[in-house]
């Protein structure tokens, strides 16, 4: 059974500009959950889709947003890039939900320059 | 305001000694822990789990041992060796099956095993 598959693995961009990372969940599961991993911050949680619908949203702005299709793959998108904005961002996926066992997918890693 | 800590960033440990990171919550509401390890490059992969109706969970070289009272938890891992080297997330959740429940996440501590 394949993994979650995160594309691109790396990206770089410029202040001001917007970019999207995509996410392939395992086969199956219906819940998608995006994170943030900054050095020294942990995980933190952006939100979660489940049969294409957000269900719960973290403390970002509304420049972050997201997206899920009917085949469980999700997008996720951030305009009007800042320099903070670099991360690592992790998809995860999960049969029944955010609050039960996570797989990861092996993250973007955006720099924002 | 976090509410999953893990207060030691790093832990160094000689190889074949018994490696222990601990975790503490602030939420009393939840009722499901994880530990997940990272290593460079890579997302985290889920180690072992407990639930709250029980103190102890066993898997192979890893044991997490869970104290409510204390609102603390920590994962064991017995012998170390140098391929344990990595990050290591503890994760906690309440309101499981709740369309609301996610995962909180400590920053993480660093474990090196030297030989």
């Amino acid at each position: 059974k394949a993994g979650v598959t995160q594309t691109p693995r790396y990206l770089i961009k410029t202040r001001g500009q917007q970019v999207t990372l995509s996410c392939s969940p395992i086969s199956g599961h219906r819940s998608v959950s995006w994170y943030q991993q900054t050095p020294g911050q942990g995980l933190q949680f952006l939100f979660e889709y489940f049969s294409e619908t957000q269900r719960n949203k973290g403390n970002f702005p509304g420049r972050f947003s997201g997206r899920q299709f009917s085949n469980s793959r999700s997008e996720m998108n951030v305009s009007t890039l800042e320099l903070g904005d670099s991360a690592l961002y992790l998809c995860a996926s999960s049969l029944a939900g955010a609050s039960e066992k996570l797989f990861f997918g092996s993250g973007t890693q955006l720099s924002v320059l | 305001d976090q509410q999953v800590k893990q207060n030691s960033p790093s832990l160094s440990v000689q190889e074949g000694r018994i490696s222990i990171l601990n975790c503490d919550y602030t939420n009393s509401m939840f009722d499901y822990f994880l530990w997940y390890k990272k290593y460079p490059a890579e997302g985290p992969t889920f180690l072992i789990s407990i639930s709250s109706i029980k103190d102890k969970n066993e898997d192979g070289r890893f044991t997490v041992f869970l104290n409510k009272s204390a609102k603390h938890l920590s994962l064991h891992i017995v012998p170390s060796q140098p391929g344990d080297s990595a990050v290591y997330f503890c994760a906690a959740s309440g309101n499981r099956g709740s369309t609301l429940g996610r995962l909180y996440f400590g920053r993480g501590t660093q474990l090196t095993v030297w030989p």
